[in-house]
């Protein structure tokens, strides 16, 4: 099947540094990626949607310049947390369509990130 | 605003079983309606879609019902077991998805 890796797993940082996480597709082609947040007890929220090859389209409330997104290649899509701050420490996942339609997303296992 | 239930309190039910977890939502006509497993620390993992033109889907002990009139899927284990304590997430739409918080289950043996 459809396997989507990320890394690092989990990452701690101290406030005020960059964070790069990094999501896979390691089968097949993702033209379409996306980053959604997740804190404790809450659901996922989507963040922005990645498209190889062109600007990222971000969630209302997502700041684009705080959260860079790049999708270089059809397998790779990077989230960058600049300038990072306690209250960006979350669970951050990726997911990735599947290359035979729209109807399946594939979950990479998910990064932690805890900001000190 | 579009707005996604589901039941915060675990559900816990003894192995054999059949779990019954409820999904409701409101101000939203979703075409697709989806149904994740979520284990802790870990990312979502798909399970089943269903369709707006589409009462119920099954896949070997899952079952998923579909009633947009009363805006309300249920999603049905049957002959549960340990192994299926998880937190199951449901989400509406197509490509970029809506999620509920999830309901956890815990089945005991």
């Amino acid at each position: 099947g459809a396997v989507v890796s990320q890394h690092p797993s989990w990452v701690i940082c101290k406030s005020g540094t960059s964070v790069k996480i990094e999501c896979r597709s390691l089968d097949f082609q993702a033209t379409t990626m996306f980053w959604y947040r997740q804190f404790p007890k809450q659901s996922l929220m989507l963040m922005a949607t990645s498209n190889e090859g062109s600007k990222a389209t971000y969630e209302q409330g997502v700041e684009k310049d705080k959260f860079l997104i790049n999708h270089a290649s059809l397998t790779l899509s990077t989230l960058t947390v600049t300038s990072a701050h306690p209250e960006d420490s979350s669970f951050y996942i990726c997911s990735a369509e599947g290359s035979g339609g729209k109807e399946t997303q594939y979950f990479g296992p998910g990064t932690r990130l805890l900001v000190l | 605003s579009q707005k996604i239930e589901q039941n915060s309190e675990a559900l816990n039910i003894q192995e054999g079983k059949t779990a019954t977890l409820t999904c409701n939502y409101t101000n939203y006509s979703p075409a697709y309606l989806q149904w994740y497993r979520q284990d802790p620390g870990r990312g979502p993992v798909f399970l089943l879609l269903i369709r707006e033109n589409e009462k119920e889907k099954r896949k070997e002990r899952l079952k998923v019902t579909f009633d947009t009139t009363l805006k309300q899927s249920l999603f049905h284990i049957t002959a549960s077991q340990p192994a299926d304590s998880a937190t199951y997430l449901c989400a509406l739409g197509y490509s970029t998805l809506t999620f509920g918080k999830g309901t956890m289950l815990l089945v005991s043996p």
